[in-house]
């Protein structure tokens, strides 16, 4: 069956290095992956997309890449900031139109001063 | 722009009952999304709709339904409660119905079932 594997152990980091989350997929062929970021009692929010012919992807602070071969994407922030604490979620959505956007499980990040 | 708009932002229910839930998309958006987030299982798929009709679903029970009417506006309906159903409902829109789209999600509605 389709499984999307994200690290539910929490991390944590130092202010100021760089956090590094994965998302493994199996069973899947994702035209797109998303990344969001959650906060406690609200809804997810888009950070960045990147499609299965990209292999990086870069906004501000954020970095993504997607390895449909070893079929897993790395998230990165640098220069983390405790404001980045949340827990942030990696979705796949297939290649037909009637796919639906599926989200793994989240993981947390707390970066503290 | 307004954002997406759920209410209600909390609710306590029994077992047995039956809770209507209430999403406004973003203006113009016209696919609506919902989801069911509980701490063990993450976010869940229940189902989409787009111009007023349902275009996938989860693989959630009869008792969970939805609808979505001409401006857009989605509800969603379970009925017969369980203490199982207590969890973060999770609206999402987007503009169409087509792939490669962000959603937008609203705060959510909380549901207790007690």
């Amino acid at each position: 069956s389709q499984k999307i594997e994200q690290n539910s152990e929490a991390l944590n980091i130092q202010e100021g290095k760089t956090a590094t989350l994965t998302c493994n997929y199996t069973n899947y062929s994702p035209a797109y992956l998303q990344w969001y970021r959650q906060d406690p009692g609200r809804g997810p929010v888009f950070l960045l997309l990147i499609r299965e012919n990209e292999k990086e992807k870069r906004k501000e602070r954020l970095k993504v890449t997607f390895d449909t071969t070893l079929k897993q994407s790395l998230f990165h922030i640098t220069a983390s900031q405790p404001a980045d604490s949340a827990t942030y979620l990696c979705a796949l959505e297939g290649k037909s139109s009637g796919d639906k956007l599926t989200f793994g499980t989240g993981t947390r990040l707390a970066v503290r001063p | 722009k307004a954002g997406v708009t759920q209410t209600p932002r909390y609710l306590i229910k029994t077992r047995g009952q039956q809770v209507t839930l209430s999403c406004s998309p973003i203006s113009g958006h016209r696919s609506v999304s919902w989801y069911q987030q509980t701490p063990g299982q993450g976010l869940q798929f229940l189902f989409e709709y787009f111009s007023e009709t349902q275009r996938n679903k989860g693989n959630f029970p009869g008792r969970f339904s939805g609808r979505q009417f001409s401006n857009s506006r989605s509800e969603m309906n379970v009925s017969t409660l369980e203490l199982g159903d207590s969890a973060l409902y999770l609206c999402a829109s987007k503009l169409t119905g087509g792939t490669n789209e962000k959603l937008f999600f609203g705060s959510g509605t909380q549901l207790s079932v007690l």
